[in-house]
């Protein structure tokens, strides 16, 4: 098993739509989540982070964690055509520095 | 606002060729990253510097080097560029007692 898993994708959406994004992870050490968005040609950039069990809700976008299921989420509402992009998961676990992104899944929001 | 700069966006090079890529970050972070990213492959870790001078080597470091010389300046070194190295390469950087990571704009690099 990948140590982050995102679904496959890619996921199109119509405008106005909440699009669902989720991703695994395998190690139950991990500590931090991420979600990063990447638009095409453009580098990643960090859009919401969750540490704890529960929802953490931030605009429009709410990030979802359970770690007794290893199971990260990402809720979009209201979605935007300007929110398709690329969204990457990432984890880090406790004592290490490093981020452990999963393959990402390519979000379209149609008009 | 945090500033991650990369040497070049563009990069065409021969095999064999000795490639360096240079990262810059403005914001006195301790750790710095080397990431290539392909598709269906997403974003791999090549190698990370927690201080100057310290290196650690990430998932695919086979084929690369390092070098932190000064804690703002990262570099990433192909000894001898192969066509398998043709990638978007990213740096990013980090302070320790912060989540958030910044990424540079990448340079793709392609190896004829």
């Amino acid at each position: 098993q990948k140590e982050v898993e995102q679904n496959s994708g890619p996921l199109s959406v119509p405008e106005g739509a909440i699009a669902s994004l989720n991703c695994t992870y395998s190690d139950r050490v991990s500590q931090s989540f991420f979600w990063y968005r990447q638009y095409s040609g453009k580098s990643p950039e960090l859009i919401m982070s969750i540490y704890s069990n529960g929802d953490k809700e931030d605009g429009r976008f709410t990030a979802q964690l359970n770690k007794a299921s290893q199971y990260v989420s990402l809720l979009i509402r209201d979605s935007q055509p300007s929110d398709s992009a690329t969204y990457l998961c990432a984890v880090r676990k406790g004592g290490s520095e490093k981020l452990v992104f999963g393959k990402g899944m390519k979000l379209t929001v149609n008009p | 606002d945090v500033k991650v700069t990369q040497s070049s966006r563009y990069l065409v090079k021969r095999t064999g060729e000795k490639v360096f890529l240079e990262c810059v970050q403005d914001m006195d972070h301790e750790n710095m990253f080397w990431y290539r990213q392909d598709p269906g492959l997403g974003l791999r870790l090549i190698y990370f510097s927690y201080d100057v001078k310290m290196k650690e080597k990430g998932d695919i470091p086979e084929g690369y080097s390092v070098s932190r010389e000064k804690k703002e300046r990262f570099s990433l070194i192909l000894e001898s560029a192969s066509t398998n190295q043709t990638s978007m390469y990213l740096c990013a950087s980090r302070t320790g007692g912060q989540e958030t990571q910044y990424f540079g704009p990448g340079t793709r690099l392609l190896v004829l």
